[in-house]
């Protein structure tokens, strides 16, 4: 059983398009994240979430809306896709008290 | 303000050597959570592990093993007999308790050569 799986793994999409991607973990944590990792490899926290709730939102564009149903799903919906979004895409869910993360597969975006 | 610094942006060693990473973080939080991870050239992220900031003792797991030092601040990440599998990007991390969120270093490319 995958702990934290991500769909879809690759997108490709044209600028302007709105796209979105999904989460889900089986872990039982009650925090998950998505963290966004640039042609540099560079790991960036975009958004967390604590039992649905909203505890961190770093400076991102409001194209990117996150949506947690419940604490064990954690949606990314990015509106008017643009060039510079094109990167990877980790999902993560954690324990709050200091847990590590685990990690989805990522979702390679590629806005053309 | 926290900060994790990698200083080595790329190591190439031959297979068998040891190899350290260097890891260095800023804080003025006297609780925190410090971290591993790998990233294999497949791409996933995979967590290593976790050490708090009252526990210094170094770890060991198999070649593995982890040096905290909160003088230097520093938690350095030691490979002995390296072997090919190990070529990865390796993070350092630091968190909070109730935090939400990590902060990665910018990782450290490790080229392990036959």
């Amino acid at each position: 059983d995958t702990a934290v799986s991500q769909t879809p793994k690759y997108l490709v999409t044209q600028m302007g398009n709105d796209k979105s991607i999904k989460c889900e973990q089986n872990l039982g944590h009650d925090t998950m994240y998505w963290y966004k990792q640039d042609s540099k490899k560079f790991l960036k926290i975009m958004f967390s979430y604590n039992n649905k709730e909203l505890i961190i939102n770093e400076t991102v564009p409001n194209r990117f809306s996150p949506k947690s149903p419940d604490k064990a799903h954690l949606n990314l919906h990015i509106n008017s896709l643009e060039l510079g979004d094109s990167a990877v895409y980790f999902c993560a869910s954690s324990l709050l008290g200091g847990g590590g993360y685990t990690f989805g597969s990522g979702t390679r975006l590629t806005v053309v | 303000a926290q900060k994790v610094t990698q200083a080595q942006t790329e190591i190439s060693v031959v297979e068998k050597e040891d190899v350290t990473l260097d890891c260095v973080y800023e804080t003025r939080d006297t609780t925190y959570y410090l971290f591993w991870y790998k990233q294999p050239p497949s791409g996933e992220l995979v967590f290593l592990i976790r050490r708090n900031s009252f526990d210094e003792q170094n770890e060991i797991s198999g070649r593995y093993s982890w040096n905290f030092q909160k003088s230097t601040s520093s938690f350095n990440f030691t490979i002995t007999a390296s072997q090919v599998v190990d070529s990865a990007v390796y993070f350092c991390a630091l968190g909070y308790t109730n935090a939400g969120k990590s902060t990665f270093g910018d990782g450290t490319t490790l080229t392990v050569k036959p």
